[in-house]
Order: C-alpha cells, then sequence, then structure tokens
C-alpha cells in the first residue's frame, strides 16, 4: 500500500504567484479531504469529495482557493493568487466510505509564501 | 454540531513519567473515536481508535484509550513515555454513520530525556 501521496513536499513561491498543490488517494478511497495546519489555527478542513464529488467546501477560505477532484487517483488544491498568510502546511487525506475507518493521510506539502 | 475539545494544549513531562491526555466531546449518541499522533515534520497517523466492544483500547507504542460514555471521554494514556512520543496528539469523533471527523486543536507534548 503505497499511501497517500502528496507532492511537491514543500514550496517556495513569491505572493501573487498560482499554486498547485496534488494528491493520489490510496486506491480504492471513496472520500478524500484536504486540510490545511497552522500553528495559529490547528487543522482546518478546507473541502472534502466522495467519489470525485464535491461535497462540503465550506471550510475554503476564499475564492482564491479552489479543488478539483478529475478522477479517484487524483486530486489538486489551487490558490491563486497566493498570500503570504496562505503559508501553512497542507494534507491531504483519504479514507473508505465507513465511520469506524480511519483517515490515511499523506506527508503534506509545506507552502511559504514571500 | 460537533465539537471535540483537548484540555491540554501543551504538555512538559520527563522520561518515564505517566501521561494523560484529555478528550471530550459533545455528541449524545453513537461515535466512533480516534486518536492520531504527528512526529515532528511528519504527517498524522492513527494510534488507536474505538468503534465499539471493549471501552479501554491498546494501540501502538504501549498507548492506550478508554471510552467513558457518561463522560463523552476518550482520554489517552500511557504509563512511561519516551523521548521519542514527543508530538503532537489528535483526538478526532466521527459520529456513528458519519464518515467525516471532527479533530481536536491537538495536543503538544514535549518529553525531556
Amino acid at each position: 500500500d503505497a499511501g497517500v501521496i502528496q507532492s511537491p513536499r514543500h514550496e517556495v513561491t513569491e505572493m501573487g504567484q498560482e499554486v498547485t498543490l496534488r494528491c493520489k488517494p490510496i486506491s480504492g478511497h471513496d472520500y478524500l479531504f484536504w486540510y490545511r495546519q497552522t500553528m495559529m489555527r490547528g487543522l482546518e478542513l478546507l473541502i472534502y469529495f466522495n467519489n470525485n464529488v464535491p461535497i462540503d467546501d465550506s471550510g475554503m477560505p476564499e475564492d482564491r482557493f479552489s479543488a478539483k477532484m478529475p478522477n479517484a487517483s487524483f486530486s489538486t488544491l489551487k490558490i491563486q493568487p497566493s498570500e503570504p498568510r496562505d503559508s501553512a502546511v497542507y494534507f491531504c487525506a483519504s479514507s473508505l466510505s465507513a465511520s469506524n475507518q480511519p483517515q490515511h493521510f499523506g506527508d503534506g506539502t509545506r507552502l511559504s509564501i514571500l | 454540531a460537533q465539537s471535540v475539545s483537548q484540555h491540554n494544549h501543551h504538555v512538559i513531562l520527563s522520561e518515564a513519567a505517566s501521561l494523560e491526555l484529555g478528550c471530550n466531546y459533545s455528541y449524545g449518541g453513537t461515535v466512533n473515536l480516534f486518536w492520531y499522533v504527528q512526529y515532528p515534520g511528519q504527517h498524522l497517523q492513527l494510534l488507536l481508535k474505538y468503534f465499539s466492544g471493549d471501552p479501554l483500547v491498546k494501540g501502538i507504542k504501549g498507548f492506550e484509550a478508554e471510552f467513558i460514555k457518561s463522560k463523552f471521554s476518550f482520554n489517552l494514556r500511557k504509563p512511561s513515555v519516551q523521548w521519542s512520543d514527543t508530538a503532537e496528539y489528535f483526538c478526532a469523533v466521527k459520529e456513528g454513520g458519519s464518515y467525516i471527523p471532527t479533530f481536536g486543536r491537538g495536543t503538544s507534548l514535549i518529553v525531556h530525556p
């Protein structure tokens, strides 16, 4: 089992640039989640998908953030334009559709916006 | 809405000390409960989970947790911590039938050698 795979692991870019984070969930998992983690706000759920369909994006902070899941094995989180306050670690997680099953997290993308 | 409280934000212990981290949730029905650990610079990984049966659950690395339904609690324990237990610990709760967990804010544990 390869686990949840995220890329890139680190991203440093200047404000105003477009940032795209990528995630490959565990095969067979039908839920995919995007989280943001900061010291100030802890772990925040941004959006989640079920069977590639966005179900709840109420955690997405602004219209600058968007997420897609074109197929069961790939999702992106895009920030355009990026701002310094977007600096954080972004985690992708996937799970099976069962309430007693845990989430499996990727290694995260550490994003720094200068 | 479901809420999860982790009362201790920061805990500092010496090696061999005993650990108990609190977790309380607000939902009154059936729940599925999880503890995750995040080692420095790493991702969250599952420590243990409870969904039915014996309320005392044993996880990896000597951790255990006890589900007390009457107290809406799922506290994490370890009788003797090690320096390598230094990490952030997250409690998460899923309401019965829900696939979406609610996470607590996390507890930062520092263990001095």
